[in-house]
């Protein structure tokens, strides 16, 4: 199974402030890789497909980076409704694999 | 407009079975495939299985091999995930999502289901 290893596991942050999250794979998953938004009590959200594709109605302020092993998902300037989860995921194979999850919290 | 639209909170007892259903609105469901993602309180997401519209794919996490059984109704745009033998660990809420083979772009609300004697 491909291992997906997100970090950091919390961020502190504040209103404004540019935030970057890392998701690196165990092997090479090309551009397969999904970032989801997880608000507490509701269901993931689809940010970005194909490590760089902002779905439609995402704000601009999120972006996706990043092939092979390495991943990046950047927030630049950090909005109320942004406190949430943040999971990358992989789709190159199966099983589809998550990682562990990247909690950004109000500093 | 885009909705899958999930079955109610469900209890049960260790060893038993449930079925899930996950209804689909607003897009044609044989042309997409249904994802099954999990999460137990406090935990992030698990990948179940895969399945394809039309019932003929079908990939499961080796996890739940032998376990779980997944399907679809095509005429009346319904996936349905029964997982059998449940254990405590399998209290979760349940999620479908649309799924093309690749990531998931629709979620369905969720599913709470708890194992308990």
């Amino acid at each position: 199974d491909i291992q997906m290893t997100q970090f950091p596991s919390t961020l502190s942050a504040s209103v404004g402030d540019r935030v970057t999250i890392t998701c690196r794979a165990s092997q090479s998953i090309s551009s397969w890789l999904a970032w989801y938004q997880q608000r507490v009590g509701k269901a993931p959200k689809l940010l970005i497909n194909k490590a760089s594709r902002l779905e439609s109605g995402v704000p601009s302020r999120f972006s996706g980076s990043g092939s092979g092993t390495e991943f990046t998902l950047t927030i630049s300037s950090l909005q109320p409704d942004d406190f949430a989860t943040y999971y990358c995921q992989q789709y190159d194979d199966y099983p589809r694999t998550f990682g562990q999850g990247t909690k950004v919290e109000i500093k | 407009q885009i909705q899958l639209v999930q079955s109610g909170a469900e209890v049960r007892e260790p060893g038993a079975s449930v079925k899930v259903s996950c209804k689909a609105y607003g897009f044609d469901f044989a042309s997409f495939g249904m994802s099954w993602v999990r999460q137990a309180p406090g935990q992030g997401l698990e990948w179940m299985g895969w399945i394809s519209g039309y019932n003929d794919k079908i990939k499961y996490g080796q996890k739940f091999q032998g376990r779980l059984t997944m399907t679809t109704d095509t005429s009346t745009g319904t996936a349905y995930m029964e997982l059998r033998s449940l254990r405590s660990d399998d209290t979760a809420i349940y999620y479908c999502a649309r799924d093309r083979e690749l990531y998931c772009d629709y979620w369905g609300q969720g599913t709470l289901v708890t194992v308990s004697s």
